[in-house]
């Protein structure tokens, strides 16, 4: 099946500070989207973004199928972004996601 | 409010005791699913449904049952939870799953699970 790697695992950031998060996928895919799981659990949706670009106030991601990546970015972050941050894909033909392990993100203040 | 419910968000139970949580939507979603997280292993898909009636295996099905009989509720079973089975347990929720592109999934709070 698919292979789904993130990086980087880890990141610790002071508030303030930008950062990019990457997505790297096996397969050409028709489905990816990027979910922030806060501390207490909770997976939020940030982006849905098989192709392209797109910005939600401080974050933005890009994808690009071609080369089999996406790129999260996170700008002026704050102690809120703390978390892991997931991307999951889904290939042609597949009905079950794959979900890469996660960048788990600390913002100190 | 558009949202994914489950209950209970927290279970202590014992091994062989049957037990179900419940998913519920009400964004008339088509498609349903369940997951299940654990440390170092990530998100994975235990039952999907497609639809009323419609439902298939994920990744980890063993020792789960589901069932979609109705298009707002998608509840998993566990007919003789095992040690094995304690973990984090995530609905979701998909308008399609189809090419159209509306595969933007929406997640339920969680339930903690442990079975001793």
């Amino acid at each position: 099946g698919i292979q789904v790697e993130q990086s980087p695992p880890d990141l610790i950031l002071q508030e303030g500070a930008n950062s990019t998060l990457r997505c790297n996928f096996s397969d050409s895919v028709n489905n990816l989207q990027w979910f922030h799981q806060n501390p207490w659990g909770q997976l939020i949706n940030l982006f849905y973004i098989p192709s392209g670009t797109k910005q939600n106030g401080r974050l933005s991601a890009t994808t690009v199928a071609t080369e089999r990546y996406s790129l999260l970015y996170i700008s002026s972050s704050q102690t809120t972004d703390s978390g892991v941050y997931f991307c999951a894909v889904r290939s042609g033909g597949s009905y079950i996601p794959t979900f890469g392990r996660g960048t788990s993100l600390i913002v100190h203040p | 409010e558009a949202q994914v419910t489950q209950n209970p968000r927290y279970l202590i139970t014992v091994t062989g005791k049957k037990l179900t949580v419940t998913c519920s939507q009400n964004m008339n979603h088509e498609y349903m699913s369940w997951y299940r997280q654990d440390p170092g292993l990530g998100l994975r898909q235990i039952y999907y449904s497609m639809n009323v009636e419609v439902t298939d295996k994920g990744d980890v099905p063993e020792g789960y049952k589901v069932s979609r009989k109705e298009k707002r509720n998608f509840p998993l079973i566990l007919e003789s939870p095992s040690p094995n089975q304690t973990s984090l347990y995530f609905c979701a929720s998909s308008l399609d799953f189809g090419g159209s592109g509306t595969y933007e999934q929406y997640f339920g709070p969680g339930t903690r699970l442990t079975v001793t």
